[in-house]
């Protein structure tokens, strides 16, 4: 099925390590974005990427690394994992970075991170 | 700056029960609205959109009016059901800020039988 792929879907981590979230979408999709969610905050962007080899920084980028090689793929990496970081990370991509007028963002289904 | 206010839940209703989510905006130019749903342990799903004033997007029996002279977009459903029950996010993007999509908070929607 067409769409935005996620993994892993669960990942518990120590503090201190690191790791790569990977995401991949099929629609050849130009804009990809993460996000993460964290109760009675809603979701708030962390990187972005309008092509390959473009990259921009969010509301929250520190702490996390991203490239973008294919038009595909957009990975995200925690570079030394803090508990602060245990949240619920989505990934997401459309047409343009302002959703193509009307078109919207698809989602991925998400990668729960919890960091001890 | 634009930015995306939500009424808080969680919004507690009986099957059947009409729904109200308060949205309302603030956005330079003329943004889409949109209205995303997340059922329990799933990513965000597009509900309904609106691209200009007084356009209705629906779906799904939910319905929601693009209002700029009060600057909204709230959700409503005439009969909710129990398989409704998700958290809602309303968002806006706006080309001519050449923003990405700016979310509210959410709201949780939870419908007893």
């Amino acid at each position: 099925n067409a769409g935005v792929t996620q993994t892993p879907k669960f990942q518990v981590l120590k503090t201190g390590q690191s790791m790569t979230l990977q995401c991949a979408q099929d629609m050849n999709h130009e804009y990809m974005s993460w996000y993460r969610q964290d109760p009675g905050m809603g979701l708030r962007l962390i990187h972005y990427s309008v092509g390959a080899g473009i990259t921009d920084q969010g509301e929250v980028p520190n702490g996390y690394n991203v490239s973008r090689s294919t038009t595909e793929d957009f990975p995200l990496r925690l570079l030394s994992a803090a508990p602060s970081q245990t949240s619920v990370y989505f990934c997401a991509s459309s047409y343009s970075k302002e959703g193509a007028v009307g078109y919207g963002y698809t989602f991925g289904s998400g990668t729960r991170l919890t960091v001890v | 700056g634009n930015s995306v206010t939500q009424m808080e839940g969680p919004v507690t209703l009986s099957e059947e029960a009409f729904l109200t989510i308060n949205c309302t905006y603030t956005a330079t130019g003329y943004p889409s609205l949109f209205w995303y749903v997340q059922y329990p342990g799933e990513g965000l799903q597009l509900l309904l959109k609106a691209t200009k004033a007084d356009d209705k997007g629906s779906n799904k029996g939910f319905e929601a009016t693009y209002r700029k002279e009060t600057t909204s977009f709230h959700l409503e459903k005439g009969s909710v059901q129990v398989s409704d029950s998700a958290v809602y996010f309303c968002a806006l993007s706006s080309r001519q800020a050449g923003t990405a999509l700016i979310f509210g908070k959410g709201t949780t929607l939870s419908v007893s039988s």
